[in-house]
C-alpha cells in the first residue's frame, strides 16, 4: 500500500534556530502533500498544500515566511521551521495524495518539535 | 466556511454494545466525506469514504444531507475499535480536508 514517511520522527531545538523536517512518498509519486499541525489532544490543523515544483498555498492564519515549504519532487516535500519559538513545539503531520482527482490522503507519522 | 463537529470528545461503551461516533458538517457545496482512525501510536488512516457506501471492520456511515450528519456506526464494538476518530470534509479545489476534533472510542471489556 501507499507508504509515507517522515524524519525525523522527533526534534529538539533551540529558540532561533530552525529545523527542516521531511515528508516522503515511499512508493507511489506523490502530486500534492499536505502539512498538518496537531496540538496535544486536538485535532488536525491544515498548514499548507504542497504542489510539486510550484509555491505552497498556506491556509489563512499561517506564516508561509517562517513555515517555507518545498516540494522539489513527486516524492519529496519539506517544512522547515524558521527562527523557532517554544510556541512552534508540536506535532507536525505531512500526507501524501496520488491523484489530482482524488481526496484520499496517506499520512506521514509525525514529527514532534520541541523548541527550548 | 466549511465545519466539522464531533461533539463528543470520549465515547466509552462496552465490548458488544452498538457504538455511534457523531458527526455533523457544515458547507454549501455538494460534501465528501470520509472517517479517519488513529489506533494507538500508529499513523492516521482511511477507514471509509461516504461515495463508497462500504463497512469497513463492521462500521458504516450513512450521510444525511437533510441533517448535515456522517455518522460512524457498529453494532457490536470490540475492543480492538478502541483508537481516535476523526470525521473530514472534502473541500473541493484542492481537494483538502477539514477534520474534526476528534472523539476517542474506549471499548470496555
Amino acid at each position: 500500500g501507499a507508504v509515507v514517511s517522515q524524519h525525523p520522527s522527533w526534534v529538539i531545538c533551540k529558540s532561533g534556530t530552525s529545523v527542516k523536517i521531511e515528508c516522503r512518498s515511499l512508493d507511489f509519486q506523490a502530486t500534492t502533500m499536505f502539512w498538518y499541525r496537531q496540538f496535544p489532544k486536538q485535532s488536525l490543523m491544515l498548514m499548507a498544500t504542497s504542489n510539486e515544483g510550484s509555491k505552497a498555498t498556506y491556509e489563512q492564519g499561517v506564516e508561509k515566511d517562517k513555515f517555507l515549504i518545498n516540494h522539489a519532487s513527486l516524492t519529496l516535500s519539506t517544512l522547515t521551521v524558521t527562527s523557532a519559538h517554544p510556541e512552534d513545539s508540536s506535532f507536525y503531520i505531512c500526507s501524501a495524495r496520488a491523484g489530482q482527482s482524488s481526496y484520499e490522503q496517506y499520512f506521514g507519522p509525525g514529527t514532534r518539535l520541541t523548541v527550548t | 466556511a466549511q465545519r466539522v463537529t464531533q461533539p463528543e470528545k470520549l465515547l466509552s461503551v462496552f465490548k458488544g454494545a452498538p457504538v455511534e461516533l457523531k458527526c455533523n458538517y457544515s458547507y454549501s457545496g455538494s460534501p465528501e466525506l470520509f472517517w479517519y482512525v488513529q489506533y494507538s501510536r500508529q499513523r492516521l488512516q482511511l477507514l471509509l469514504r461516504h461515495i463508497s457506501r462500504e463497512s469497513i471492520k463492521g462500521f458504516t456511515a450513512d450521510l444525511n444531507k437533510g441533517e448535515t450528519s456522517f455518522h460512524l456506526k457498529k453494532p457490536f464494538a470490540q475492543e480492538e475499535d478502541s483508537a481516535m476518530y476523526y470525521c473530514a470534509l472534502g473541500r473541493t479545489g484542492r481537494r483538502a480536508l477539514t477534520f474534526g476534533s476528534g472523539t476517542r472510542l474506549q471499548v470496555q471489556p
